[in-house]
């Protein structure tokens, strides 16, 4: 059965501290592995992976995936409230636009 | 990427009733995907709707639980029926509509059914 795995559930940090935010996955026809930030309702897009060792960076955001062993990494540097959220990790099965979820990593930056 | 908006935001429902959530895109796609997000779980397909044909439903999914329209390129409705207390979840619509196909969400539907 195909799954995606965040880790950890749940984190609490100071502003100013560095994340790093795990994103595991078994699935058969991977294409793709996608990060979402959820601060309310609607996950907003982050970033689209699909080749293994290349960095997607935006601004204090960043992530990369690792095709052979299968996982992913988002970092966040000198974070700051505004980056409390839930995280999400999606995977793509190829051929079918079908994403499949991970429970997701929930932040909370203190002031 | 794609502007995308809900209708209702939220609403609070009785047992047994049933209730219609639109989707409307500012742009015309071809995939529209429906996904369910219970109390602290993560996000479930529930179906995906291609403009011209039946909705697909993932496994657990009915389409006389959710029955689903999608009258052209821009729009798409999913109707939450006979509701139970367990279907009290966000209802989100999402579409494929970037470069690499990435999947933009709407804004989401709030649904409490008492």
């Amino acid at each position: 059965e195909d799954k995606v795995v965040q880790s950890p559930l749940s984190l609490v940090v100071h502003e100013g501290d560095t994340v790093t935010l795990n994103c595991s996955y078994e699935v058969t026809n991977f294409r793709s592995l996608l990060w979402y930030k959820q601060e309310k309702k609607a996950p907003t897009f982050l970033f689209m992976l699909t080749s293994s060792g290349i960095e997607k960076k935006s601004g204090r955001l960043s992530s990369i995936l690792d095709k052979k062993e299968l996982f992913s990494i988002l970092n966040i540097t000198a974070t700051q409230t505004g980056d409390s959220a839930i995280y999400l990790c999606a995977v793509e099965v190829r051929g079918t636009y079908k994403y499949i979820f991970g429970t997701g990593t929930r932040l909370k930056v203190l002031a | 990427s794609a502007v995308i908006s809900q209708k209702p935001s939220r609403d609070i429902c009785q047992r047994g009733t049933s209730l219609t959530i639109q989707c409307q895109v500012d742009s015309q796609v071809t995939m529209m995907f429906w996904y369910r997000q219970q109390p602290g779980q993560s996000l479930t397909l529930i179906a995906t709707a291609n403009q011209g044909s039946e909705a697909t439903y993932e496994s657990g999914f009915v389409i006389d639980k959710f029955p689903i329209s999608r009258p052209n390129l821009t729009f798409s409705t999913l109707t939450v029926s006979n509701m139970s207390p367990e279907d009290s979840s966000i209802y989100l619509c999402s579409v494929a509509a970037g470069g690499d196909r990435e999947q933009f969400f709407g804004p989401g539907t709030r649904l409490t059914v008492l």
